[in-house]
């Protein structure tokens, strides 16, 4: 069984501010690959980053950065400076190679970002 | 810039209505999802398919049926809508394999009254 765990609920930040939000899995699978999606208030999911369970390697894009750790199974995205457009809901995914493609989601985090 | 589209992106109606979710996508994917959202913001596979004349049943039971004659085409049906269908449905495409990344339309909101 496959699980991801987003603890925080809620975050708010004032504009500028540095905020990571936590993305904790569960897999029994050795080959996996983890994404986090952005959902605005529009509604549609955006897709963000995808990245491989053999790649451990930090990424960066912007004022996006995701830092993996397969030691502690953690998957985190952090927003650099943030911005008024950040504020959404962020979600984090794990699809195992036993899942077939199937998706599952975290229960989501909503960023808040204050003016 | 992904290519799926979802119509309507509002419905209101009442009980008892029959209702169809369309769910086009142009990339000429194979695989093709439909997830339902809560308010509360968890999102749960309902349906999918891995190509034309392939569908299954996803993690969370539904009522909703759903068929896939093409392949850029993927419609959800309510038979009998009730206050319970309330809520996003969300429509995903991807390429055939098993990591692909979903790409997802812009949604649909659902009010059964």
């Amino acid at each position: 069984a496959q699980k991801v765990t987003q603890a925080q609920t809620e975050i708010s930040v004032v504009e500028k501010e540095d905020v990571t939000l936590d993305c904790v899995y569960e897999t029994r699978d050795t080959t996996y690959y983890l994404f986090w999606y952005k959902q605005p208030p529009s509604g549609e999911l955006v897709f963000l980053i995808r990245r491989n369970s053999f790649d451990e390697q930090n990424e960066i894009s912007g004022r996006y950065s995701w830092n993996f750790q397969k030691s502690t199974s953690s998957f985190n995205f952090t927003i650099t400076a943030s911005q008024v457009v950040d504020s959404a809901v962020y979600f984090c995914a794990l699809n195992g190679g036993t899942s077939y493609g199937k998706l599952t989601f975290g229960q989501g985090t909503i960023l808040t970002v204050h003016p | 810039e992904a290519d799926i589209y979802q119509t309507p992106r509002y419905l209101v109606i009442g009980t008892g209505k029959k209702i169809t979710l369309e769910c086009s996508q142009t990339m000429g994917h194979d695989k093709m999802y439909w997830y339902q959202q809560d308010p509360g913001m968890e999102l749960h596979l309902i349906h999918y398919s891995y190509g034309v004349n392939s569908t299954e049943k996803g993690d969370l039971s539904s009522e909703s049926t759903v068929s896939r004659i093409r392949t850029e085409h993927f419609p959800l049906t309510l038979e009998s809508a009730r206050p319970s269908h309330t809520s996003q449905y969300l429509c995903a495409s991807s390429e055939y394999g098993g990591f692909e990344t979903q790409y997802f339309g812009p949604g649909t909101r659902l009010l059964v009254l």
